[in-house]
Order: structure tokens, then sequence, then C-alpha cells
């Protein structure tokens, strides 16, 4: 399978502690987004990478976010301190052509 | 605020009945459209695309319709059959000096009545 990957599937943490997932994009792809999604919701974007260089943050992303493209491949979201209103669906994207996006399945983060 | 948004939260069709989710965007600036698909446990896929030059584009059971002049767009699916139960968001992209901002709608859930 080429498609984005992600992991992990789930994470299921207590407020306080750090969490970092990861994203794989499809490989040509030089652009990749993170998306956060809560129930009902659409997709709200966090971030993005155009090869290596991260160039916006949403204002959703606090200091206790942080992402990472080294190399431009796969990528890295943080959260430290983690709180129970960053409970969400993450979603990575990536993409190769403007706006046709093409996104994993998701980590579904759980903080207790 | 940026928002592209809807809205029938949900909507119920018959099986073999048409579909049709409509969408209200708010930035005028925007200029490329597209249709994706929820299905639930997985990531939005892509479904159709409209450019706004355009006021229409049809796929295969897919059609989105375009009116730049009150800012609507909508998605008619033609013979809606079980597997379209899904959420559909539509999303706008605004075109920027470094690249294109994706904002998505909440979304129209669509469940089929079989």
């Amino acid at each position: 399978d080429t498609g984005v990957s992600q992991d992990p599937r789930h994470k299921i943490t207590k407020r306080g502690q750090n969490v970092t997932f990861r994203c794989d994009p499809i490989s040509e792809h030089n652009r990749l987004y993170w998306y956060r999604q809560t129930l009902g919701q659409g997709p709200e974007f966090l971030t993005y990478f155009q090869n290596e260089a991260q160039l916006e943050k949403s204002r959703l992303l606090s200091d206790r976010f942080s992402a990472e493209r080294p190399k431009g491949s796969f990528s890295t979201l943080e959260i430290q301190r983690t709180e129970q209103g960053d409970s969400a669906m993450y979603l990575c994207a990536s993409s190769l052509t403007r706006g046709k996006l093409f996104f994993g399945s998701g980590t579904q983060l759980s903080v207790l | 605020g940026e928002s592209v948004g809807l809205h029938l939260p949900t909507l119920s069709v018959q099986e073999g009945d048409n579909s049709i989710i409509n969408c209200a965007y708010s930035n005028s600036a925007s200029d490329y459209f597209i249709w994706y698909k929820q299905e639930s446990g997985k990531g939005p896929q892509f479904i159709i695309d409209i450019r706004s030059n355009m006021d229409k584009r049809q796929g295969q059971r897919v059609t989105v319709l375009l009116n730049k002049t009150v800012k609507h767009l909508s998605l008619q699916i033609a013979a809606t059959q079980p597997g379209d139960s899904a959420v559909y968001f539509c999303a706008e992209v605004h075109p920027r000096t470094s690249y294109d901002k994706v904002i998505f709608g909440p979304g129209t859930s669509l469940s089929v009545i079989p």
C-alpha cells in the first residue's frame, strides 16, 4: 500500500504526558499537512510543510505543539503536556498538486 | 474568520434516489473547490473538484455545481447506494504566495436507507 500512513492509530495518555505521532506521506508528494478533527466537525488546519520547510502554523497550535519534517520525508507531530482539550483525531495528508489531498487514517488521541 | 459552511448536517435518502449536498463558502478569493468523502474510521477521500472558471463538472455518478454569485457549491450523487453513506465535506482552496491553504467545512452526514 503506497498511501499515507499514520502511527499509532490510537493513543491513550494521561493529562500532562507528551505524545508524538508519525506520518509517512506518499513518497513523491512534497506537500504535507496536519489537521485536527473533533467529532462532528470538519478537519481544522494545523500546519503545512513544503518539503522540509514549515510554511505555516495555525493559531490553533499553541507552544505545546511542534511539528517537524526532516529531510522532507516523514513528519512528526509532538504535543507536550497534553490537556483533555487535545483529545481529537489528528490527520495527516500529503499532496503533489494544489488542494488534492491524500489523507491517512489518522491518530485518535484520548487524553484522560 | 475563515470558514466553509453548509448547512444541513444530516441527510437521509432512499437507495436509488439522487442526493444533493450543499455548501456555502465565504472567501471570494478561493479559486478551487473540492468535495471529500469520509467513511467511519478513515481519513477524507477526494471525490471531485472544480475550478472557479467552471460552473459544473461531472464525474462518475457525481456532479459538482458552483455558483460564484452566491458563493454556493453543491454535490449531486445519482442513484445513491448504501456505500455512499458517509460524511461529505466541501473544501475551498485559498491561493497564497507560498502555498495553497485548504479549508474544510463542517460536513454533511449522508445516510442511505436500503
